[in-house]
């Protein structure tokens, strides 16, 4: 039990294009979703806490308007990168926090997906 | 944001030594964390400690939750081929906020 995955694994996309990445929660609901994302060789960087039904909050220095969240199920959180450019390049991690008594308030990482921006 | 002081960055180390790693903070966690991150991975959690002065086995691994609560360390004996890989530490006060992560020990095992 306890799965988050990630769609697409890996994108390989031009400048100027959106790209969007889903997190799901396989075997248990979520209400609240953790978007992460690391660059080579470091560590990982929280972008955005992603509330079921409700809009996400940002972290300092994190655009919303390029970054775009929605949470519209109790399984499903999306992030959208728009306009992507090469520097937005990095791997992207959510997380899922479990709720309900078995998985109450762990966190459950998905396997990440891999942005590469030309 | 803020980040945990995790040490050392990097280690290389023959197969069967042990391995020890810690993460310091300035501020209290209630919550620490070990993950083991592979390459092109995410990371799974490999201890989870919710008291002060805790010490927990996971097999070959033990990690303790520091008197101060800000500190940990992550021990891993016997050291196999396997065990290569990023190991983060992480904190948290409350399950429902999101970790702060130290910046990772990378772990090379030489056979």
């Amino acid at each position: 039990g306890a799965v988050v995955s990630q769609h697409p694994s890996r994108v390989i996309c031009k400048s100027g294009t959106s790209v969007k990445i889903e997190c799901r929660s396989l075997d248990f609901q979520a209400t609240t979703m953790f978007w992460y994302r690391q660059f080579p060789k470091q560590s990982l960087m929280l972008m955005a806490t992603s509330n079921e039904g409700s809009k996400a909050t940002y972290e300092q220095g994190v655009e919303k308007d390029k970054f775009l969240i929605n949470h519209a199920s109790l399984t499903l959180s999306t992030l959208t990168v728009t306009s992507a450019h090469p520097e937005d390049s990095s791997f992207y991690i959510c997380s899922a926090l479990g709720r309900g008594a078995t998985y109450y308030n762990e966190q459950f990482f998905g396997p990440g997906t891999r942005l590469t921006v030309l | 944001g803020q980040q945990l002081n995790q040490s050392p960055q990097s280690m290389f180390i023959q197969e069967g030594e042990d391995v020890s790693m810690n993460c310091t903070s300035s501020s209290i966690f209630n919550t620490w964390l070990w993950y083991k991150q592979d390459p092109g991975e995410g990371p799974v959690l490999l201890i989870a400690l919710y008291k002060a002065g805790e010490l927990t086995s996971n097999g070959r691994l033990t990690a303790q939750f520091g008197i101060t609560r800000k500190d940990s360390f992550l021990n891993i004996s016997a050291s196999i081929p396997s065990d290569v890989g990023i190991y983060f530490c992480a904190g948290t006060n409350s399950g429902n906020t999101p970790l702060v992560f130290g910046k990772g020990t990378r772990l090379s095992v030489i056979a």
